[in-house]
């Protein structure tokens, strides 16, 4: 399996409800990011965490980070039909020295908030 | 406005034909990246340049070549086109080498180039 796998593959909630979404990885990370993907658009990068950090909060978005079990959640809170999209993570792993920004995808979690 | 930009935006193509996609982004970063998704939505990161030097330089086919003119272009250059190169390219740039913060490592991504060959 990959570095940066997301649980669910899909999630579908009313509007109002959180949403969380999971993220396992297998190496060191000198950090963890997670972005957005609406459908037939780029990546929008949402928040970044680091190996040192625990949790962060940005607005609705709450990430934690649990290096031990290697793994990180996103939790969207008071969800809108407008965050209805793909959301990835992406670690930045400190493997084989220098990253060089080199970030690792997993296959991201389809998020679809109905109105 | 638009930070990265890519062109074009779709591209359709025969088998065996040369094609180029070009990208540019007016951020002033030092690192640009290009990846590729997959019609499963995974996305994998195939070369990286900073200052136009190339950095990151995954397993990809010869026949895929960046070129970098100048720190705020990453072109694409793909001969001999197959069939499992349809996809979706994203361009993307970074700071990188700038100072600490959080600025720095956050990658800003392109519309994306979708390719079809035929």
């Amino acid at each position: 399996s990959q570095q940066g796998e997301e649980d669910p593959q899909a999630l579908s909630i009313q509007e109002g409800e959180n949403a969380t979404m999971n993220c396992s990885y297998k190496t060191s990370i000198n950090n963890l990011q997670w972005y957005r993907q609406n459908s037939g658009r780029g990546l929008v990068h949402l928040i970044l965490i680091r190996s040192n950090e625990r949790e962060k909060h940005s607005g609705r978005l709450r990430v934690t980070l649990d290096t031990s079990k290697k793994s990180s959640s996103l939790l969207i809170t008071a969800s809108r039909a407008a965050d209805t999209a793909s959301y990835f993570c992406a670690t930045d792993s400190t493997a084989g020295g220098t990253s060089y920004g080199k970030l690792t995808f997993g296959q991201g979690t389809i998020l679809t908030v109905h109105p | 406005d638009t930070a990265v930009s890519q062109t074009p935006k779709y591209l359709v193509t025969q088998m065996g034909n040369d094609k180029s996609i070009k990208c540019e982004q007016n951020l002033g970063h030092d690192t640009m990246y290009w990846y590729k998704q997959d019609s499963k939505k995974f996305l994998k990161i195939m070369f990286s340049y900073n200052n136009k030097e190339l950095i990151i330089n995954e397993t990809v086919p010869n026949r895929f070549s960046p070129k970098s003119p100048d720190k705020a272009h990453l072109n694409l250059h793909i001969n001999s086109l197959e069939l499992g190169d349809s996809a979706v390219y994203f361009c993307a740039s970074s700071p990188l080498t700038s100072g600490g913060g959080r600025a720095r490592d956050t990658q800003y991504f392109g519309p994306g180039t979708r390719l079809t060959v035929l």
